[in-house]
């Protein structure tokens, strides 16, 4: 079975804090993704990559950076957390695969930022 | 761009009642097409798929058919259980994979 986890199921953190988010997946996916999900939003990419350091903006990258070094890890990086970053945070991946392929989601980190 | 369109919830059933949620994209090409369930506090899973027009997905008693005539995708099933309550997430992607759109979510109560 595939398998994504995440670093955290909860976190709090204050205001103007780094916070690190951390991936990690088991299935030598190319393709790895971050998403934010928000009542009433749905969820809402902020990047992904597609390879060992490679990134892609996603819809809402403001505030965010990440980072791949490793093929099986992506981070996701609040530089000055914000109360408007408290949401919770959806890792994924795939392979690239014609004609298609699948997202693997993991568990989700809850962050609270006070 | 890409975009999904599902119905608003929540959505509340009895158990064994027929479900019906619908799904509506617009995009360019030929997407995959996808329905996604997440349970209470848990991540996202697959629940079933579709890669082209006319094909149908299916898992745990759940049904979608890709129809590219009404762009739509609209998931189905006959007789709900109280273990189906969820929030259901439509989306659609780019043959690579690499342009994922959800929809906003459908939360489902199903009750005893």
């Amino acid at each position: 079975d595939v398998k994504v986890t995440q670093s955290s199921r909860y976190l709090v953190k204050r205001t103007g804090e780094k916070v690190f988010l951390e991936c990690v997946q088991d299935m030598d996916h190319e393709n790895m993704f971050w998403y934010r999900q928000d009542p009433g939003l749905g969820l809402r990419l902020i990047y992904f990559s597609y390879d060992v350091k490679m990134k892609e903006k996603g819809d809402i990258p403001e505030g965010y950076s990440v980072s791949r070094e490793k093929k099986e890890r992506f981070s996701l990086i609040l530089e000055s957390a914000s109360t408007n970053q408290t949401s919770m945070y959806l890792c994924a991946s795939s392979f690239v695969r014609e004609p298609t392929d699948t997202q693997y989601f993991g568990p989700g980190t809850r962050l609270t930022v006070l | 761009g890409n975009s999904v369109t599902q119905m608003e919830g929540p959505v509340t059933l009895s158990e064994e009642a027929f479900l019906t949620i619908n799904c509506t994209y617009t995009a360019t090409g030929y997407p995959s097409l996808f329905w996604y369930v997440q349970y209470p506090g848990e991540g996202l899973q697959l629940l079933l798929k579709a890669t082209k027009a006319d094909d149908k997905g299916s898992n745990k008693g759940f049904e979608a058919t890709y129809r590219k005539e009404t762009t739509s995708f609209h998931l189905e099933k006959g007789s709900v259980q109280v273990s189906d309550s969820a929030v259901y997430f439509c989306a659609l992607s780019d043959p690579r994979g690499q342009n994922f759109v959800f929809g906003p979510g459908t939360r489902l109560s199903v009750l005893p």
